[in-house]
């Protein structure tokens, strides 16, 4: 069963420039998040949907950031424009929406620097 | 206060060696605790979980949790280089599904052989 995937693994910007993150979650995983890691630090929610909505979206920047989870599959995060701040690792994960447990499977992962 | 506090390490060990990784936490709602590993270059991975109080125990790993202390443990026994990662712990308020993690910042581990 393939994973989470994110592209690109690797962005370098500079400063006010617009960046895009792309996630395919596993198939048939109805949630699906967005999580913020910087260095040294546990990842912190950005955004969850439940399929095309998105029911947890307190933590997002709201000024610069936004996403898409178009179809209830694929989602896309974007920044506009990009500070120096958002240089971090920007992970995605999905999860079956399960009672219980609810395990998230993350992706590898979008490692952002900002110039 | 961060709800959920780890010491980031880094923690160095020699092959074999017993590893003890903690974190405390200061939100009663927390019911289920979790660890996961995680790579250089890779996503978190769920190493095991524990609903409420108690031990549990898989393989070289053992997870403990103590509500009345707001404190969790990870046990790995016969440590291995392949044991190298950074460890975070998690917590999630309630039950039903899509609960928001709560990270800890992560232990950084290296078992040297």
């Amino acid at each position: 069963e393939a994973g989470v995937v994110q592209s690109p693994r690797y962005k370098i910007i500079e400063k006010k420039q617009p960046v895009a993150f792309w996630c395919n979650p596993i198939s048939g995983h109805n949630t699906l998040y967005w999580y913020l890691q910087n260095l040294g630090q546990g990842p912190e929610l950005l955004i969850r949907y439940e399929n095309e909505e998105a029911v947890d979206d307190s933590q997002l920047p709201k000024d610069r950031f936004s996403a898409e989870r178009l179809k209830g599959v694929d989602s896309t995060l974007k920044i506009q424009p990009a500070e120096l701040g958002d240089s971090a690792v920007y992970l995605c994960a999905s999860s079956s929406g399960l009672r219980g447990i609810n395990e998230q499977f993350f992706g590898p992962g979008t490692r952002l620097t900002v110039l | 206060q961060k709800e959920v506090e780890q010491d980031p390490g880094p923690l160095s060990v020699p092959e074999g060696a017993i590893v003890s990784l903690n974190c405390t936490y200061s939100n009663s709602a927390f019911q289920y605790f979790m660890w996961y590993r995680q790579y250089s270059r890779k996503g978190p991975e769920l190493l095991m979980y524990t609903y409420s109080s108690g031990n549990k125990e898989d393989g070289r790993f053992t997870a403990q949790v103590d509500k009345s202390s707001k404190y969790i443990s990870l046990f790995i026994r016969d440590s291995q280089p392949s044991d190298s990662a950074t460890y975070l712990c998690a917590m999630i308020g309630r039950e039903t599904s899509g609960s928001r993690l709560t990270f800890g910042e992560g232990t950084q581990l290296t078992v040297n052989p």
